[in-house]
């Protein structure tokens, strides 16, 4: 079955280094990259997205970049901050009968020191 | 406001009773989905819905049942019959129209069930 893989599980930075977390997916039919971010007691919301047309998008602080080749995924912070200290969940997202299935990684906790 | 939202935020059960979860949003979304979260195991698909009185299995579907009467309501149930049902459980909807594309997934609150 479609399975996404999600690395590191934990990861603590020093404030104002930059951060990577990298997924690799196992359905080459997967078409939809989201990265989403899970503050401490609130819900998941959507940071960045990536579709498999594009191999690499940045907003501000964040980019992701996409091998659809090797099936793989990153996420990359950079001059991070310590409001950036969350859980960051990457997912692929494809196609199946009735709708769209969307799978999560394990999840990264990041801890950014100030 | 538009929103999606689940209720009720904390729920206790006790061994060998059913438990519904309700997920009511008014985004004018086409799917609905619900998740299973654990520490340390990311989001597990439960159920997903692209339209009414339709919907598919997720990853780990044993043990619960959902409906969708409603294109704002997708309701889960927790069976008796499911081994492990404490956790927090996630209702999403997206956007998602016959296009071939998956889209950004809106989260609900969550809600906290916990199996005495």
């Amino acid at each position: 079955g479609e399975n996404v893989e999600q690395h590191p599980s934990t990861l603590s930075v020093q404030e104002g280094d930059s951060a990577v977390i990298k997924c690799t997916y196992s359905d080459s039919a997967s078409n939809y990259f989201p990265w989403y971010k899970q503050e401490l007691g609130k819900r998941p919301q959507l940071i960045i997205d990536i579709r498999s047309n594009v191999g690499e998008k940045k907003d501000q602080r964040i980019a992701v970049t996409l091998n659809k080749t090797a099936k793989h995924f990153s996420l990359h912070i950079t001059e991070t901050q310590p409001e950036d200290s969350a859980v960051y969940f990457c997912a692929a997202s494809l196609g199946r009968t009735g709708g769209f299935k969307t799978i999560f990684g394990a999840g990264t906790r990041l801890f950014v020191k100030a | 406001d538009g929103g999606i939202t689940q209720s009720p935020k904390y729920l206790f059960r006790k061994e060998g009773q059913n438990v519904t979860l309700s997920c009511e949003q008014n985004l004018n979304h086409d799917a609905m989905y619900w998740y299973r979260q654990d520490p340390g195991q990311g989001l597990r698909l439960i159920y997903y819905s692209q339209i009414v009185n339709d919907f598919q299995k997720g990853d780990i579907a044993e043990g619960y049942s959902v409906s969708r009467e409603k294109k704002e309501s997708f309701p889960l149930t927790v069976t008796s019959a499911q081994k492990n049902p404490t956790a927090f459980y996630l209702c999403a909807s997206s956007l998602d129209r016959w296009r071939g594309l998956g889209g950004e997934l809106f989260f609900g609150e969550g809600s906290r069930l916990t199996v005495l």
